[in-house]
């Protein structure tokens, strides 16, 4: 099993809508947890992290944590064709970060 | 402000043909990593680095060797290459205490023949 899974996809949704991301992790010793934007040909960019159970916000991005089941999510409104990329969930536990192997979402125009 | 640089960007090698992989970071972070992407893989961590003087393996670090030469440089080297160690390869820093928070470098594209 490995330790963190997502489906990988592709996700597509039309423009306006909201896209759901999901992403679960097998240790529960992990600590601190991340959403990881990438565009084809480029480094991945953090645009999240959650480090409670709940739920936070910002701008059009909502990430949830549930750590009792061990799930991670990542919400977003209105989704625009720019957000077309690969989304990494990352989770840390001590120094190191494990990523899942992505998720590509399509966001038609 | 550059951030995370790496280098080469790009190399062709043959197969037990050796070399390294620079990765330099101007943030004063003081953990370091390797990180290697193939298709459908995610991100893979090979070694990394807590802090100055220390270095660890990671999920995949067979094959591969780490010198973490001072605060800002880590360097990947492979002795012997294969074409299984085809793949981009990046290098990423993060500031002690914020573990998981990674700035990473552009990437590095090798190709093993």
């Amino acid at each position: 099993q490995k330790e963190v899974e997502q489906n990988s996809g592709p996700l597509s949704v039309p423009e306006g809508a909201i896209a759901s991301l999901n992403c679960t992790y097998s240790d529960r010793g992990s600590q601190s947890f991340f959403w990881y934007r990438q565009y084809s040909g480029k480094s991945p960019e953090l645009i999240m992290s959650i480090y409670s159970n709940g739920d936070k916000e910002d701008g059009r991005f909502t990430a949830q944590l549930n750590k009792a089941s061990q799930y991670v999510s990542l919400l977003i409104r209105d989704s625009q064709p720019s957000d077309s990329a690969t989304y990494l969930c990352a989770v840390a536990l001590g120094v190191k970060t494990i990523f899942g192997a992505g998720t590509r979402l399509f966001v038609k125009a | 402000n550059a951030g995370v640089t790496q280098t080469p960007k790009f190399q062709v090698l043959k197969t037990g043909q050796s070399m390294t992989l620079q990765c330099a970071q101007d943030m004063n972070h003081n953990s370091m990593y390797w990180y290697r992407q193939d298709p459908g893989m995610g991100l893979r961590l090979i070694y990394y680095s807590a802090s100055e003087g220390t270095t660890d393996k990671g999920e995949v670090p067979n094959g591969y060797n780490v010198s973490r030469l001072n605060k800002r440089e880590f360097s990947l080297r492979l002795e012997s290459a294969a074409p299984s160690q085809t793949s981009v390869y990046f290098c990423a820093s993060s500031e002690k205490g914020v573990t998981g928070e990674l700035f990473f470098g552009e990437g590095s594209r090798l190709t093993v023949l």
